[in-house]
């Protein structure tokens, strides 16, 4: 099974400023021949279910804001919020979806300072 | 409006069983992978199984295989999961959730709300 760990544990970001999270996967999850990596991430806020903000690594699910964006490529990807809002307040967590079993990163807590 | 409803967790003792359903609506329920992912309380993301569009493709966690089985009705817009033998690892909510229709089984672009199963003597 390809192992997903994720840095920080957890992130405290003053309003309107920059949050960063780490993913890595134990094996690339790039697929060569159609060159695209098999990367998602996911928003949870509190006692809602996960909701899908980004896939391909780096292509928005469609009405998710332009503050989100996703990098990476092979083993080692980023989600970036570029201006943190109070919404944003959340679990992140990254996932492989290049074969099965499709796997999680253990997630990375956003808050507010 | 896309919608999935899950219904059917509750309370078992080690060793029951439970099924679990999810009514899906909003959207061509036979045209997409369905599966189920759960998180235990405090925990992260786990996906648990998938079916395809007809059924004739199914893929298992390892835990969970030979114990639970992952089934549709598409006349009923329906996904369900029997769960027997069930442990105390078992305890979490269970997610219906959809594949994207670009990717199918292991990307899940829409969940549920959830049914928490608690498995306790």
């Amino acid at each position: 099974d390809i192992v997903m760990t994720q840095s920080p544990d957890s992130l405290t970001v003053s309003l309107g400023e920059r949050a960063t999270i780490n993913c890595k996967s134990s094996q690339s999850v790039l697929y060569s021949s159609n060159n695209k990596n098999y990367l998602a991430w996911y928003q949870q806020k509190p006692g809602q279910p996960p909701k899908l903000l980004i896939y391909w690594a780096s292509t928005r699910e469609s009405g998710v804001p332009d503050r989100f964006s996703g990098s990476g490529s092979g083993t080692d990807f980023t989600l970036t919020i570029s201006s943190l809002q109070a919404e944003d307040v959340a679990v992140y967590y990254c996932q492989q979806y290049y074969n099965f079993p499709p796997t999680f990163g253990p997630g990375t807590k956003v808050d507010i300072k | 409006e896309l919608q999935l409803v899950e219904s059917g967790g509750g309370l078992v003792q080690p060793g029951g069983s439970l099924r679990l359903s999810c009514a899906a609506s909003g959207f061509t329920f036979s045209s997409y992978w369905m599966s189920w992912a759960r998180q235990a309380p405090g925990k992260g993301l786990e996906w648990v199984a998938s079916i395809k569009q007809d059924g004739s493709e199914k893929y298992y966690v390892d835990s969970v295989k030979g114990r639970f089985t992952i089934s549709r009705d598409n006349a009923k817009s329906s996904l369900y999961l029997q769960m027997n033998s069930l442990r105390a690892e078992d305890t979490a909510v269970y997610y219906c959730a959809r594949g994207q229709s670009s990717v199918g089984s292991r990307l899940l672009d829409y969940w549920g709300q959830g049914t928490l199963v608690t498995v306790s003597s």
